[in-house]
């Protein structure tokens, strides 16, 4: 069974990046077809879509985003990665990181999530 | 972008039947995923690829997609099915992107 578990600051000051770590266990990040995708929720709101990393490599973002975004993958440690520039208090969410499968990008399995809060 | 869109809350009573419906722009010609999210929890996949069900996931969730209209029905409503859910597509356009639903909150009167 995948699990799949966030890590990374609470807190973060205006302006900074944000940086989150995604521990992938009960599986291989690197073996099979699969996207690793990062979403938020902002309290009370609904989901949004951050970006997902292919098995590959490859990246798709939010165009929303696009400009502040990176995710990356790192294979030996089984984990990815999102960092998220000049961030402002609007970007204060829950971030969920997740495992979707083929190109329909179906979210099989998501990660309790991790509160972020944006604040001086 | 594409949009889809949600009614913010839908009630029913116990043991009847909740329908949920999602709109978009020829929604039918697309997969549509549907997630259950209770308050403190991560979402959970309840329907995918418009009307199968994930193991685990009781009979009495289905879907259906066509036309603009994509829907969640959840027979014999149980105080436990409240919670908010979420419609979801791939838009594969020339910037592809995960689109959510704005979510709808689900009453059990």
């Amino acid at each position: 069974q995948v699990q799949l578990q966030e890590s990374g600051p609470g807190l973060v000051k205006p302006s900074q990046t944000l940086s989150l770590t995604c521990t992938v266990s009960g599986g291989s990040i690197s073996s099979g077809s699969y996207y690793w995708s990062w979403i938020r929720q902002p309290a009370g709101k609904g989901l949004e879509w951050i970006g997902r990393i292919y098995t590959s490599g490859s990246t798709n973002y939010n165009p929303s985003l696009k400009s502040r975004v990176t995710i990356s993958v790192d294979t030996s440690k089984n984990q990815f990665s999102l960092k998220l520039s000049s961030v402002t208090a609007a970007d204060t969410a829950v971030y969920y990181c997740a495992r979707a499968e083929d190109t329909a990008m179906v979210i099989a399995y998501w990660g309790q999530g991790t509160l972020v809060t944006v604040s001086s | 972008s594409y949009v889809l869109t949600q009614p913010p809350s839908v009630s029913v009573a116990p043991g009847k039947t909740a329908r949920i419906t999602c709109g978009g722009n020829n929604i039918g010609s697309k997969s549509v995923h549907w997630y259950q999210q209770k308050p403190g929890q991560a979402p959970v996949l309840v329907i995918y690829y418009d009307s199968d069900r994930p193991s685990g996931i009781p009979e009495r969730f289905s879907g259906s997609n066509s036309g603009n209209t994509a829907t969640l029905t959840i027979s014999r409503v149980e105080a436990g099915d409240e919670a908010d859910y979420y419609c979801q597509v791939w838009d594969s356009s020339s910037d592809p992107s995960v689109v959510f639903g704005g979510g709808t909150k689900l009453t059990v009167l």
